[in-house]
């Protein structure tokens, strides 16, 4: 069966600090691969995407980046960190069957920018 | 253009009451709609989807949602709530290939005892 691996679970950071978020997934191959932010309050929005390694979208301008160095590894970064990139961080992975994808999400990072 | 909106920001029930939590949603494709639940501070969990077969759509814990498209419409309901249920919830609009999905700003949902 198929899991997800966020880490780490919780972090808190200095604004102007660099993040690193790590998102691993198990039991599956090529599987598209989805970076949320969920703020205080607020819905989830999707923040980057990515069919295969290498090949990362953008859905929002922002500060931060992403990157799928390995086909099960996405990645979320930044350089210097705002107040503002406070929030939950989920990661979730799908496989494209038609019109059935099913997005299946992480345990979360909880973010919390000082 | 596709968009969701979930109609209740909070719903509170008492236990052993029927849950009902609305989601309408607007897509110019023959969309596929989930609905997740989120615990405090956990992941997103899959409860149910509906992905144009049946409307009446059966998913986990005894929830179900009925797609209505005349009324573009996609409820969540359950006959009899549980403590356990007290979380938020979010319905999702998703186009083919689920690149373009839209969640609903969520709904909480309170079960009093």
């Amino acid at each position: 069966s198929q899991t997800i691996h966020q880490w780490p679970a919780t972090l808190v950071q200095p604004v102007g600090s660099p993040l690193s978020l790590e998102c691993t997934v198990e039991g599956t191959s090529n599987p598209n691969l989805y970076w949320y932010r969920q703020a205080a309050g607020r819905g989830l929005q999707l923040l980057f995407y990515s069919v295969g390694i290498g090949q990362i979208s953008s859905e929002v301008p922002q500060n931060l980046s992403a990157s799928r160095p390995q086909d099960r590894q996405f990645i979320l970064s930044s350089k210097k960190l705002l107040l503002s990139d406070s929030g939950f961080y989920l990661c979730a992975w799908s496989i494209e069957s038609g019109s059935t994808d099913t997005q299946y999400f992480g345990p979360g990072t909880r973010l919390t920018v000082l | 253009a596709q968009s969701v909106t979930q109609l209740d920001s909070h719903v509170s029930v008492s236990e052993g009451t029927p849950v009902l939590l609305r989601c309408n949603y607007s897509s110019s494709y023959s969309p596929s709609l989930f609905w997740y639940v989120q615990h405090p501070n956990k992941g997103l969990q899959l409860l149910l989807k509906y992905t144009s077969a049946a409307t009446l759509v059966k998913g986990i814990n005894g929830f179900e949602a009925e797609f209505k498209k005349s009324e573009t419409s996609f409820h969540l309901t359950k006959p009899s709530a549980h403590m356990s249920d007290a979380a938020e919830y979010f319905c999702v609009v998703s186009d083919t290939g689920g690149f373009k999905t839209i969640f609903g700003a969520g709904t909480r949902l309170f079960v009093k005892a």
